[in-house]
């Protein structure tokens, strides 16, 4: 079945870093990508999304762009802020079906 | 994109007894997802609620334990029943709104079983 693989966290920078967070996945079709954010204390948050091939998703700084030779949609951000620390979920859907989500990276930022 | 509301936010049950959970969205959608996310964990796909048939459970979860109505098209609810302490877990509900895929999460309830 459809699967999504992200970096193992935890993942620590200074503020102004760049940041990459890898997320491959497997899939038959044409499944549509997220980036889901989950702030300390809050509920999960759609940063992102990439529908076909080649798109870029873009919001706050973040972007990724969807790779289907790659099987990838890795998140970036060219200099990231204490409060980017978050929990980043790499998630993908096919059309009509529920999300199949990777199993999270922490980003800790400090400043 | 849509306003999702869950009731309660947080609860603390001891084992045995049952919790509903409300999910309360602000405009009519065809497709609720119920997730749980254990701590520290990603989400899990409990079931996928319709309105007008019924829910589609996820392998390892099934209707006696996490029961589920969707009486209509801006509201579900989601029992977990006979709780044990392995329950203790965020439960989400999400929608599917603004084409593309994308799906809306309410804030989450806190259920802690002791």
């Amino acid at each position: 079945g459809d699967s999504v693989t992200q970096m193992e966290g935890p993942v620590t920078l200074s503020e102004e870093a760049f940041l990459t967070i890898n997320c491959t996945y497997t899939a038959t079709g044409y499944p549509s990508l997220f980036w889901y954010v989950q702030y300390p204390g809050e509920g999960l948050q759609l940063l992102l999304k990439a529908t076909k091939a080649d798109d870029k998703g873009s919001n706050k700084g973040f972007e990724a762009t969807y790779r289907k030779e790659t099987t990838s949609f890795h998140l970036e951000k060219g200099s990231v802020q204490v409060s980017d620390s978050a929990v980043y979920f790499c998630a993908l859907s096919q059309a009509g079906t529920a999300l199949i989500f990777g199993k999270g990276t922490t980003l800790s930022v400090s400043s | 994109s849509a306003v999702i509301s869950q009731k309660p936010s947080r609860d603390i049950c001891q084992r045995g007894t049952s919790l509903t959970i409300q999910c309360q969205v602000d405009s009519q959608v065809t497709m609720m997802f119920w997730y749980r996310q254990q701590p520290g964990q990603s989400l899990t796909l409990i079931a996928t609620a319709n309105q007008g048939s019924e829910a589609t459970y996820e392998s390892g979860f099934v209707i006696d334990k996490f029961p589920i109505s969707r009486p209509n098209l801006t509201f579900s609810t989601l029992t977990v029943s006979n709780m044990s302490p392995e329950d203790s877990s965020i439960y989400l509900c999400s929608v599917e709104s603004g084409g593309y895929d994308e799906q809306y999460f309410g804030p989450g309830t806190r259920l802690t079983v002791t």
